[in-house]
C-alpha cells in the first residue's frame, strides 16, 4: 500500500505568520499534486511537481519536491485567513489512480 | 478550463430509496472519472475508478451492487446508491482526469451532500 503522510494534521496560526506543510511516502511518486478543500466544496488543484528536486512557486505558496520524489513540502509565506481551508497532497505513480494523504487543515486568524 | 460539475449538490433522501449522482466534465473529455467519499475533516476516500464504456473497478470493501456506477460517455459518469442507510451519508466527490494534457491530474467537481432519513 502506498501511503501518504501529511504532517501536521492542524494547524493554527496567526495572519501573517509563515507555515509549511510535509508530505511523505517510502513510495516514489511519477507525479504529486497539492490541492486545497473549502468546507463543502471539492478540492481544487494547487500544482503538479514532477521532477525531483522541483520547485514551484505559486504567489506566497512554494511547492518542493524532493530529490528522491518520495516527498513534498508547501510553504506558505506570510499567511492571510483567505489561506484556512484543507490541504491535500496526492502521490500518483503513472497515469492511475492517486493516493491522497490524510489532510491538514489549516486555520489562519486574524 | 477543466471544470466539473456534480448535479445534485445537496441530495436529502428516506432510508432504503436509491439516489442518482451525476458528474459531467464541462470543458473536456475525460475517459476516467474517479468517485470519492469524504467524512467531516478527513481526506478522501477512493471508492472507484470509472473508464468510459467499461466496468468500474471498485476498491476494496467498497460494494459495487450498491454503489452502481455508470460511464456512458466521455463527459458523464453517475453513481447511484441503491437502498440507502444512514451509513451512507457522507460528502461524495467526483474527479475527471482530461483525455489530453497531463496524465496525473484530476479535477474535482463542487460534491454532493447525500443525507439519507
Amino acid at each position: 500500500t502506498q501511503l501518504l503522510e501529511q504532517s501536521p494534521q492542524f494547524l493554527s496560526i496567526q495572519e501573517g505568520e509563515n507555515l509549511t506543510v510535509y508530505c511523505n511516502s517510502s513510495s516514489v511518486f511519477s507525479s504529486l499534486q497539492w490541492y486545497r478543500q473549502e468546507p463543502g466544496e471539492g478540492p481544487v488543484l494547487l500544482v503538479t511537481v514532477v521532477t525531483g528536486g522541483e520547485v514551484k512557486k505559486l504567489k506566497r505558496l512554494t511547492f518542493q519536491f524532493g530529490d528522491a520524489r518520495k516527498d513534498s513540502s508547501l510553504h506558505i509565506t506570510a499567511a492571510q485567513t483567505g489561506d484556512t481551508g484543507l490541504y491535500l497532497c496526492a502521490g500518483a505513480r503513472g497515469a492511475g489512480k492517486s493516493t491522497f494523504g490524510d489532510g491538514t487543515t489549516l486555520t489562519v486568524k486574524p | 478550463g477543466a471544470v466539473v460539475s456534480q448535479h445534485p449538490s445537496r441530495v436529502i433522501c428516506k432510508s432504503g430509496t436509491s439516489v442518482k449522482i451525476e458528474c459531467r466534465s464541462l470543458d473536456f473529455q475525460a475517459t476516467t472519472m474517479f468517485w470519492y467519499r469524504q467524512f467531516p475533516k478527513q481526506s478522501l476516500m477512493l471508492m472507484a475508478t470509472s473508464n468510459e464504456g467499461s466496468k468500474a473497478t471498485y476498491e476494496q470493501g467498497v460494494e459495487k451492487d450498491k454503489f452502481l456506477i455508470n460511464h456512458a460517455s466521455l463527459t458523464l459518469s453517475t453513481l447511484t446508491v441503491t437502498s440507502a442507510h444512514p451509513e451512507d451519508s457522507s460528502f461524495y466527490i467526483c474527479s475527471a482526469r482530461p483525455l489530453t494534457g497531463d496524465p496525473y491530474e484530476q479535477y474535482f467537481g463542487p460534491g454532493t451532500r447525500l443525507t439519507v432519513t
